[in-house]
């Protein structure tokens, strides 16, 4: 079974509207980070958001918060008042911490938004 | 601070070369994490290190070899270069292996060309 899901297949959002990006997951370790990251055309995978397994908020960055929802096993990334420069890949990513010391990350297979001006 | 360093940014090689990449962590960060990014694939880890040594090793054949200096700068090398190999190597850092917390920082990658 896929650890992250990501099947929304391409985005379209106006500029200064919002998005929703979804991301579900599977683990059952009671540990993990769940982490979204935005990769433009260059490459560079830039980080964004975390939220932890244990967290009790739904974290918040500028513009990005995240909807947690762990009984669904969800952990959606809200971008608010959306940028041309939003327009990139993004990818869901998981961390899993009980089983030992690793940084391993398991991605989804990423979501294009399309930022319209 | 610096950010992570990857060099070269693009190489192109034929097959059955073998070829090179490095990778500098964010100054402090002494874990650093591989994968390999291709359209069909997506996202894979390759290995990851922390204090020299080889934490963890994802799914990839014995040509995919990677290892970590001292001062945490970290190479990986591919040997018997196949087409398949074409990719973005994208290089992470962290401060360490030990928590889920630890946020994984990513170099601008290398385009590696397999003709």
């Amino acid at each position: 079974a896929q650890k992250i899901t990501q099947t929304q297949p391409g985005m379209f959002v106006q500029e200064k509207e919002a998005v929703t990006l979804d991301c579900t997951y599977d683990t059952s370790d009671p540990s993990y980070g769940l982490f979204w990251y935005k990769q433009p055309s260059s490459g560079e995978m830039i980080f964004l958001i975390y939220q932890g397994s244990y967290d009790q908020q739904n974290a918040t960055e500028g513009r990005y918060s995240l909807n947690f929802q762990k009984a669904r096993k969800s952990a959606n990334l809200v971008i608010s008042a959306s940028q041309l420069g939003d327009s990139a890949m993004y990818f869901c990513a998981m961390r899993e911490g009980s089983t030992g010391a690793n940084s391993k990350l398991t991605f989804g297979k990423g979501i294009t938004l399309s930022v319209r001006p | 601070k610096a950010g992570v360093t990857q060099t070269p940014r693009y190489l192109i090689k034929t097959r059955g070369q073998q070829v090179t990449l490095s990778c500098s962590p964010i100054s402090g960060h002494r874990s650093v994490s591989w994968y390999q990014q291709t359209p069909g694939q997506g996202l894979q880890f390759l290995f990851e290190y922390f204090s020299e040594t080889q934490r963890n090793k994802g799914n990839f054949p014995g040509r995919f070899s990677g290892r970590q200096f001292s001062n945490s700068r970290s190479e990986m090398n591919v040997s018997t270069l196949e087409l398949g190999d074409s990719a973005l190597y994208l290089c992470a850092s962290s401060l360490s292996l030990a928590y889920s917390t630890d946020t994984q920082y990513f170099g601008p990658g290398t385009r590696l060309t397999v003709l």
